[in-house]
């Protein structure tokens, strides 16, 4: 078991375009979940999977955010016409769902927007 | 909605000494969460506590949890260096999968 795997771990984009971040959960984790992180502030709630099911959106995640997980394994998170404000670092975690039900987060994705 | 207050936001403490995190949350929760975060790096689950007079203990770090209270707290015995990093708890909103995260509290041990 490797963790939660994100790519890419660094990404640098102009104003304007489109990024795509992948997730690969803990494998038999069937739910999943992103997060946004800026710098000196706590993680913050995007969404949430359980198997390929959507269930949860926050009201952060706007129109130009998506997220899906097809297969109930990996997941993407796309961010359509990047705005300067998207800069932060995107974590994703997994969990079982049972027993102690830990949360593991992934080592992140950093965004910087330019 | 469910809030997460930790204080102190921010500790500098000596090796050697003891302290203590306190994490408050709003409304009934499921369960609290405990992550260290090192500068650049992920959240690195430390404890989950699962119900009322919960406590856990990891090295110099122990976690209790007061559901009646909505308080949980993380004390440092004997401080040393390799614990400066920020610390989050997080609290699980009631019926609901989502973590609210604190604001953390960033902890430097000295000599």
């Amino acid at each position: 078991d490797t963790g939660v795997s994100q790519n890419p771990r660094h990404k640098i984009t102009k104003r304007g375009q489109n990024v795509t971040f992948r997730c690969d959960p803990i494998s038999e984790h069937n739910r999943l979940y992103w997060y946004r992180q800026t710098l000196g502030q706590g993680p913050e709630f995007l969404t949430y999977f359980q198997n390929e099911a959507q269930l949860e959106k926050s009201r952060l995640l706007s129109d130009r955010f998506s997220a899906e997980r097809p297969k109930g394994s990996f997941s993407t998170l796309e961010i359509q016409r990047t705005e300067q404000g998207d800069s932060a670092m995107y974590l994703c975690a997994s969990s079982s769902g049972s027993g102690p039900n830990t949360i593991y987060f992934g080592e992140g994705s950093w965004l910087t927007v330019v | 909605e469910l809030k997460v207050e930790q204080n102190p936001l921010f500790l500098s403490m000596q090796e050697g000494k003891n302290y203590t995190i306190y994490c408050n949350y709003s409304t009934t929760s499921d369960r609290l969460y405990w992550y260290r975060q090192d500068p650049g790096k992920s959240l690195e689950s430390l404890f989950v506590l699962l119900s009322n007079g919960a406590v856990k203990q990891e090295g110099r770090l122990m976690a209790s949890l007061d559901t009646k209270a909505r308080l949980s707290t993380l004390h440092i015995t004997a401080a040393v260096h390799d614990l400066s990093a920020t610390y989050f708890c997080a609290a699980l909103g009631y019926n609901t999968d989502k973590l609210i995260f604190g604001t953390g509290t960033r902890l430097q041990v000295f000599p």
